[in-house]
C-alpha cells in the first residue's frame, strides 16, 4: 500500500508567479485534503474533496487559490500571482469516507516565494 | 480562546521515563481526537486516534479523553530519542477538516 504522494516537494518561484502542486491520496481513499503549515503553526486547513466534489472551503482560502479534483483521484493546487506570506509547507491528507476521519498525510510540498 | 490549545514546550524527559502530553479544545461538539506525531522539516504521522472517554492504548503510547473537560493526553511509556518530536493535537470538528493545536516540542535526553 503506497501512501500520500505529493509532487514537487520543493517549490521555489518568484512573487507574482503562478505555481501548481499536485498530490495522490492513498488508492482507495475518497477524501482528499489540502492543509498549510508554517513553521511553529499547526496545520491550517485549505480544502477538502469527497470524491471530485469539492465540500468544504476555509473562509481564509483568497481567491488567489484553487483546487482541483477532476476525476475523484489525484488532485492539484494551484497558487496564482504568489505572494511571500504564501511561503510555507503546503500538505495534502486523504481519508476514507466511511471511517472515522482517520487523515493521513503526504510528505508536502515546500513552497518558497522570493 | 484557541480552538486547540498546547503547551509548545519543550518538554525534556529522560530516556525510560514517561512523557505526558496534553491538550484542551474548545468544540463541546467534537467526536475524535488525533495525536500527530511531526518530526523536524517533515509531515505529520498519525500516531493515536481516540473517540470515546477513557483510555486507549497502542503499544507504548495511550491516549485519554475526556469530553465533559475538553481535555484529551498523550502519554508515551519508555521513551526513547526517538520520540523527540512535535507531537500535534487535533479534533475533527462539524465537518470533517481537523483543527490542530501549534503542537508540544519533546525532546528525550539520552
Amino acid at each position: 500500500d503506497t501512501g500520500v504522494s505529493q509532487d514537487p516537494r520543493h517549490k521555489i518561484t518568484k512573487r507574482g508567479q503562478n505555481v501548481t502542486f499536485r498530490c495522490d491520496p492513498i488508492s482507495e481513499h475518497n477524501r482528499l485534503y489540502w492543509y498549510r503549515q508554517t513553521l511553529g503553526q499547526g496545520p491550517e486547513f485549505l480544502t477538502y474533496f469527497q470524491n471530485e466534489a469539492q465540500l468544504e472551503k476555509s473562509r481564509l482560502l483568497s481567491d488567489r487559490f484553487s483546487a482541483e479534483r477532476p476525476k475523484g483521484s489525484f488532485s492539484t493546487l494551484e497558487i496564482q500571482r504568489t505572494e511571500q506570506g504564501d511561503s510555507a509547507m503546503y500538505l495534502c491528507a486523504s481519508s476514507l469516507a466511511r471511517g472515522r476521519n482517520e487523515q493521513y498525510f503526504g510528505p508536502g510540498t515546500r513552497l518558497t516565494v522570493t | 480562546q484557541k480552538e486547540v490549545e498546547q503547551n509548545s514546550g519543550p518538554l525534556s524527559v529522560p530516556e525510560g521515563a514517561i512523557a505526558s502530553l496534553n491538550c484542551t479544545y474548545s468544540d463541546r461538539v467534537s467526536q475524535s481526537f488525533f495525536w500527530y506525531r511531526q518530526y523536524s522539516g517533515k509531515s505529520p504521522e498519525l500516531i493515536m486516534s481516540i473517540y470515546s472517554n477513557g483510555d486507549k492504548e497502542d503499544g507504548r503510547f495511550t491516549a485519554q479523553l475526556n469530553k465533559a473537560s475538553q481535555y484529551v493526553s498523550l502519554l508515551i511509556r519508555d521513551s526513547q530519542p526517538s520520540d523527540s518530536a512535535t507531537y500535534l493535537c487535533a479534533y475533527g470538528g462539524a465537518t470533517n477538516k481537523l483543527i490542530f493545536g501549534t503542537g508540544t516540542l519533546l525532546a528525550v535526553q539520552p
